[in-house]
């Protein structure tokens, strides 16, 4: 595609409720990452594949967040038993391989998490 | 920490003035970038500098790089109501993670 494509854009989950977050990174780059952005502050690394591979998931906060890219395109963002803390904008991105501009890193337009 | 601290927090400016933000980090690094956030937006790239350059340019915006003081700046000149945002630096070291500060928060007033 165009761009990396998140969804859904917004999401209001009652506190315990489950939630997913796709993304679907620019066709041919094979890296992606997980950013969790709270109002005011910057993105917090949470995880990053290499296609398919999770190669850090030192920055997922509980055991709540589970990632997933079973084929190295689309990944999936999963919290379980949201809470009020998990309120905020998840950023997706994608960065295509070393060599071939894999400096840049470019970013979707977030999916804004409400927990109520 | 990997990530870069961006300097001032908040600055506010009139059109048409130049804006100057600042960034510092604590690792030594492959190269350092510049993105910036619009209100309710993903962020865009907008300048990379590697450890070996000193100075780059990109239309309007100056970035400088000192590796002995671990730090860098950007200037943005002849600032338009456009670019009003908010501006990361993310210091790179050989992984392959970008980690972030909070940012400066820029205010352009027409």
């Amino acid at each position: 595609g165009a761009g990396v494509s998140q969804s859904p854009r917004y999401k209001v989950a009652k506190r315990g409720q489950d939630v997913a977050l796709r993304c679907d990174p620019i066709s041919g780059h094979v890296s992606l990452f997980w950013y969790q952005q709270a109002l005011g502050q910057g993105p917090e690394f949470l995880t990053y594949f290499q296609n398919e591979a999770q190669l850090d998931k030192s920055g997922l906060p509980s055991d709540r967040f589970f990632a997933e890219r079973p084929e190295g395109s689309v990944s999936t963002l999963k919290i379980q038993r949201t809470q009020q803390e998990d309120s905020a904008v998840y950023l997706c991105a994608s960065s295509p391989p070393a060599g071939g501009g894999g400096n840049t890193i470019y970013f979707g337009e977030g999916s804004w998490l409400t927990v109520v | 920490s990997q990530q870069g601290e961006e300097d001032p927090q908040a600055l506010s400016i009139q059109e048409g003035e130049n804006a100057t933000m600042n960034c510092s980090y604590k690792t030594s690094i492959n190269n350092l970038q510049w993105y910036r956030q619009n209100s309710g937006r993903g962020l865009v790239h907008l300048i990379l500098i590697r450890s070996n350059e000193r100075e780059k340019h990109s239309g309007r915006l100056r970035v400088t790089l000192d590796t002995s003081k671990k730090s860098s700046s950007l200037l943005i000149t002849a600032s338009r109501a456009a670019d009003t945002a908010s501006y990361f630096c993310a210091p790179r070291t050989g992984a392959n993670n970008l980690f972030f500060g909070t940012g400066t928060r820029l205010t352009v007033i027409p």
